[in-house]
């Protein structure tokens, strides 16, 4: 059974830091390319980050790009986000999720996220 | 980057037959997938690629895709059916691992 579960959540103030974790069980974690994702209070869903699986990829969204770090160790089954200057619109549940891509047999691209973390809460307040 | 645009809500009587669409200049390039949102709950994925569905996902859901627009067609539907529901693609940016989400369609079932 696939499972990711994220750590690491809490009450920040602003301009502080942050390091979230996020534990896969479950499956062939170096094989994945590993996400990111966050939902502020009420709001849809936005991606944060990417991570291809051997580190050698990453993206970022460009309202985190600068201050949030994408990283990976494969010999632990984990992933990180390591979050410096927040900010109150980084207040937001962080989910952590795996990637899959590939072609259709008419070779179109598609990707998708198959497993997601329950989330941990960040919130950034004085 | 890019963007894509839902409609914020969409209502269906029990039973019947709704279509959730999402627009995005990168859809003719990449297909989307969707999700399911309930209350406090994780997304779930219930439709990739051209028209797929993961295991565990009635067929009452389906997907399609014409030009810049991605949809999700629930045929015949059910109260447990009411949630949110997000497209999401790679955006047009040249990384592959960049992608965007749709800003959501809450689904009613009345």
């Amino acid at each position: 059974e696939v499972q990711l579960v994220e750590s690491g959540g809490g009450l920040v103030q602003p301009g502080r830091s942050l390091r979230l974790s996020c534990a896969a069980s479950g499956f062939t974690f170096d094989d994945y390319a590993m996400h990111w994702v966050r939902q502020a209070p009420g709001k849809g869903l936005e991606w944060v980050s990417g991570i291809s699986w051997n580190s050698g990829s990453i993206g970022y969204a460009d309202s985190v790009k600068g201050r949030f770090t994408i990283s990976r160790d494969n010999a632990k089954n984990s992933l990180y986000l390591q979050m410096n200057s927040l900010r109150a619109e980084d207040t937001a549940l962080y989910y952590c999720a795996k990637a899959y891509h590939d072609y259709d047999s008419s070779g179109y691209y598609y990707f998708l996220f198959d497993y997601w973390g329950q989330g941990t809460l960040v919130t950034v307040s004085s | 980057s890019s963007e894509l645009t839902q409609d914020p809500a969409v209502s269906v009587a029990l039973g019947q037959t709704v279509r959730i669409t999402c627009q995005g200049d990168s859809l003719r390039s990449y297909y989307a997938s969707w999700y399911q949102q309930k209350p406090g709950q994780a997304p779930v994925l219930v439709i990739y690629g051209k028209n797929n569905r993961p295991s565990g996902i009635p067929d009452r859901f389906s997907g399609s895709s014409s030009g810049n627009t991605a949809s999700l067609t629930i045929t015949g539907a059910q109260a447990e059916d009411e949630a949110d529901y997000y497209c999401n693609s790679r955006d047009s940016s040249g990384n592959h691992l960049n992608v965007v989400f749709g800003g959501g369609t809450k689904l009613t079932v009345l």
